[in-house]
């Protein structure tokens, strides 16, 4: 199993301004990935971030717009940039351990 | 291209009665798994089963059961005798895995449905 931990739980953000969000595994994972939830909707995955390589994003997600770092085996982070009222969602990172496929908690970002 | 179908947006019933969630999907690869999620009204989401493709046999876990049927490409979940603690929205999800590698890819979810226990 493994135990993810995201920072922040929640913020409120400014129109224009970035937020990063952290995600912390408990044990080494090859493959995380991030996903988006807008209120009321399903998740929909954002990119894969492997260790060593450059994120992969899904279509409809840019880099420009979604940064995201992979140091180490145990870490990410998403960037969400120049935010607008329309990136308020519950952003979660997931890792994928055997497949097995384990959450964080969320980070849930208003942006006004 | 995966997809993921859960066609009751909403279902509402009375405590102590049977529920079935319904999973439809739709992929060409023959090896996948198939997952249920709970999304309390807290936010975090609970694993609840996974499945994968080479396996057909029903599992039940207390008043949980699974129906996976590959012919109807169907993954359905039935909580028996219901309780107020069930009410949640219910995300069926397909993992996708990638032969290069053997890495997987991300979770392709369904809309979700939202089950109300009235008591």
């Amino acid at each position: 199993s493994a135990v993810i931990s995201q920072k922040p739980s929640r913020d409120i953000c400014q129109r224009g301004t970035s937020l990063t969000i952290q995600c912390q595994v408990d044990s080494q994972v090859t493959m995380m990935f991030w996903y988006r939830q807008q209120p009321g909707q399903s998740l929909t995955l954002i990119a894969t971030a492997n260790q060593g390589s450059e994120a992969t994003y899904e279509s409809g997600f840019v880099i420009d717009k979604f940064p995201i770092s992979r140091p180490n085996l145990t870490f990410s982070t998403l960037t969400v940039s120049n935010m607008s009222p329309e990136d308020s969602s519950i952003y979660l990172c997931s890792v994928d351990a055997g497949y097995e496929q384990y959450f964080g908690p969320g980070t849930r970002l208003t942006v006004t | 291209a995966q997809k993921v179908t859960q066609a009751q947006t909403e279902i509402s019933v009375v405590e102590k009665e049977d529920v079935t969630l319904d999973c439809v999907y739709e992929t060409r690869d023959t090896t996948y798994y198939l997952f249920w999620y709970k999304q309390p009204p807290s936010g975090e989401l609970v694993f609840l089963i996974r499945r994968n493709s080479f396996d057909e046999q029903n599992e039940i876990s207390g008043r949980y059961s699974w129906n996976f049927q590959k012919s109807t490409s169907s993954f359905n979940f039935t909580i028996t005798a219901s309780q107020v603690v069930d009410s949640a929205v219910y995300f069926c999800a397909l993992l996708f895995i990638m032969y290069s590698g053997g890495g997987a890819d991300g979770l392709t979810f369904g809309k979700g449905t939202h089950l109300i226990i009235q008591p």
